[in-house]
């Protein structure tokens, strides 16, 4: 059974500093999604991270993906307020149908 | 962005109700899902769909059931409500690069 777990659950932190949030999976995957969601909205896309050694970078967000340590990373650079937000990462069951395994979800706070 | 609507986007009911939710899409998707979300749980997967009257459980499936009789509508049910079912419902699509979620539905069963 695929299992997904996000470190730390709940993080606070000042405008200006960085910080990584870290998800790490129990089995073999080669796809990797974060996903941020808003108080009371729905899901939305940041990074599909495909093979290993992917890497992606939107603004202040950056994305890695290690498939042989089964690790994958979001770090954030600079901080700001606007990036509060609760942040998932999920991952792709390898065998059989298309479906996701989420993580627990980190919360960020971003004080100014 | 894929067209994907959730109905009703919020309800109460009382326990021992049946509940019906619905997911439309509008591009012919083949995947689709329904998951629901609690605190410290992230989302689970409850039931998928990979095709019309292809059904199949998720992690988290008693207590629900699904139908889908065409490619564009999912449909989960509470066979019979319970507070351990109070929660936000979200359907997703899957797509070729990734999965796209709809607005969600926040139960209450009261």
């Amino acid at each position: 059974e695929l299992k997904v777990e996000q470190n730390p659950l709940f993080l606070s932190m000042q405008e200006g500093k960085n910080y990584t949030i870290y998800c790490n999976y129990s089995t073999t995957s080669d796809r990797l999604y974060w996903y941020r969601q808003d108080p009371g909205k729905s899901l939305e896309s940041l990074f599909v991270l495909l093979s290993n050694g992917a890497v992606k970078q939107e603004g202040r967000l950056m994305a890695s993906l290690d498939t042989k340590a089964r690790l994958s990373t979001l770090h954030i650079t600079a901080a700001v307020h606007d990036l509060s937000a609760t942040y998932f990462c999920a991952v792709d069951i390898p065998q059989g149908a298309q479906k996701l395994v989420f993580g627990q979800g980190t919360r960020l706070t971003i004080n100014p | 962005d894929a067209g994907i609507t959730q109905s009703p986007r919020h309800k109460v009911t009382e326990t021992g109700t049946p509940v019906t939710l619905r997911c439309h899409q509008t591009e012919n998707h083949r995947y689709m899902y329904w998951y629901r979300q609690d605190p410290g749980h992230g989302l689970r997967l409850i039931h998928y769909s990979y095709g019309v009257k292809d059904t199949d459980k998720g992690e988290v499936s008693d207590g629900y059931s699904v139908s889908r009789s065409k490619t564009e509508d999912f449909l989960l049910t509470l066979e019979s409500a319970t507070s351990s079912q109070t929660s936000v419902y979200f359907c997703a699509i899957g797509q070729i690069y990734g999965y796209t979620f709809g607005s969600g539905t926040r139960l209450t069963v009261v």
